[in-house]
């Protein structure tokens, strides 16, 4: 069956320090890959599209990787500050459908 | 970026009654709009994939006479729940896909609509 699952349901990193959250996905040949980050009670806001073909991109503190091989992606979030804090969720892009992953809530701590 | 907006973002309704909630892109025309449900700490559910001018294709497991939905215009796409019941309870978001398509850009969201059946 196919799957998109995150590498866990909460993450508590000290500020300043690097966050890394994984998307790994089984049985899906995306052509983009996407981060997106969502607030409580609030629709998700896009982050970063990533492409097939495309090994890493960056945008300000935040850096995306894309293994398709590995069928797995690294979102990283540098120098994190507590406004950070949130739900991040992955998403395949298949050219047809978007299948979201179950997604990683990101507490910062001061 | 483009700006979707999603009315009500609250609402509390009896069982049996049907709910309506509105999903509008407001500085862009959406051919294709998205509808999710969103459970507390799960990701999103697609429901179905709404197209302007044509009937919206249901995800499977999905009951299409219960999640109506209405995409009249290009910026107007519209979900009723109809006869709710307390386990219709949910978060409900749309998303519109932007001119450019979607598999080259991002999708935009609206803020979402948390569905309460009491």
């Amino acid at each position: 069956s196919q799957k998109i699952e995150q590498n866990s349901e909460a993450l508590n990193i000290q500020e300043g320090k690097t966050a890394t959250l994984t998307c790994n996905y089984t049985n899906y040949s995306p052509a983009y890959l996407q981060w997106y980050r969502q607030d409580p009670g609030r629709g998700p806001v896009f982050l970063l599209l990533i492409r097939e073909n495309e090994k890493e991109k960056r945008k300000e503190r935040l850096k995306v990787t894309f293994d398709t091989t590995l069928k797995q992606s690294l979102f990283h979030i540098t120098a994190s500050q507590p406004a950070d804090s949130a739900t991040y969720l992955c998403a395949l892009d298949t050219g047809n459908q978007f299948y979201f992953g179950t997604g990683t809530s990101l507490t910062v701590i001061p | 970026g483009a700006v979707v907006s999603q009315h009500p973002s609250r609402v509390i309704c009896k069982s049996g009654t049907s709910v309506k909630i509105e999903c509008r892109s407001l500085d862009f025309q959406a051919t294709t709009m998205f509808w999710y449900r969103q459970f507390p700490k799960q990701s999103l559910m697609l429901m179905a994939t709404s197209n302007e001018g044509s009937k919206a294709t249901y995800e499977q497991g999905v009951e299409k006479d219960k999640f109506l939905i209405n995409h009249a215009s290009l910026t107007l796409s519209t979900l009723t729940v109809t006869s709710a019941h307390p386990e219709d309870s949910s978060f409900y978001i749309c998303s519109a896909e932007t001119p450019s398509g979607v598999s080259t850009g991002e999708l935009f969201f609206g803020e979402g609509s948390r569905l309460t059946v009491l």
